[in-house]
């Protein structure tokens, strides 16, 4: 069946570090991948997407690439802010299915 | 719009009694969820709906129960709760079953049962 790994962390950052947090997964077929944010206290929400292979979602200085020959989607941002602080999934879905999270990575950025 | 609103918020139960959790969506959405949160396990889905009067078994669905008998609402029921049902409980709901459809997500409602 699918399954998505992610460094689960927690990772601490300075703030202006560059952040990367790891995502591969295994599915069959061409599924889609997103990233999503908690922010504490709150559901999650969209932090971006893509849909086939090579496309790169971005969203508020985020950025991941869909890499189908390494099953990765690897998320990144060149500058951290304090409030960027969250837990990030990583999660995929392939069409009729339901989702499939990976366990969470909390980012802490300290000014 | 409100997107996707939970109630209650917190709550705090006794092992063996009973509650009922509500899920709203104003975004005529057809697919709705039902997931749990846990320290390390990331999200596990307990129940799914795929239209109004239909419901099925996610992950982990013991324990629970569900009725979808509004489109717009879905709820999540315990009918003796157990210490190991303490956990952050999230509503979704989507406008088609995967591919690139997003969920949206409630604020969660947070559970302790002792």
């Amino acid at each position: 069946g699918n399954s998505v790994t992610q460094m689960e962390g927690p990772v601490t950052l300075s703030e202006e570090a560059f952040l990367t947090i790891n995502c591969t997964y295994t599915a069959t077929g061409y599924p889609s991948l997103f990233w999503y944010v908690q922010y504490p206290g709150e559901g999650l929400q969209l932090l971006l997407k893509a849909t086939k292979a090579d496309d790169k979602g971005s969203n508020k200085g985020f950025e991941a690439t869909y890499r189908k020959e390494t099953t990765s989607f690897h998320l990144e941002k060149g500058s951290v802010q304090v409030s960027d602080s969250a837990v990030y999934f990583c999660a995929l879905s392939s069409r009729g299915q339901n989702f499939v999270f990976g366990p969470g990575t909390r980012l802490s950025v300290l000014p | 719009n409100a997107g996707v609103t939970q109630t209650p918020k917190f709550r705090v139960l006794k092992t063996g009694q009973s509650m009922t959790l509500l899920c709203a969506q104003d975004m005529n959405h057809e697919y709705m969820y039902w997931y749990r949160q846990d320290p390390g396990m990331g999200l596990r889905l307990i129940h799914y709906s795929v239209g109004e009067g239909t419901t099925a078994k996610g992950e982990v669905p013991d324990g629970y129960n569900v009725s979808r008998l509004k489109k717009q609402n879905f709820l999540l029921g315990l009918e003796s709760a157990a210490p190991s049902q303490t956990s952050v409980y999230f509503c979704a709901s989507s406008s088609q079953a995967g591919g690139f459809y997003e969920q949206y997500f409630g604020p969660g409602t947070r559970l302790t049962v002792t």
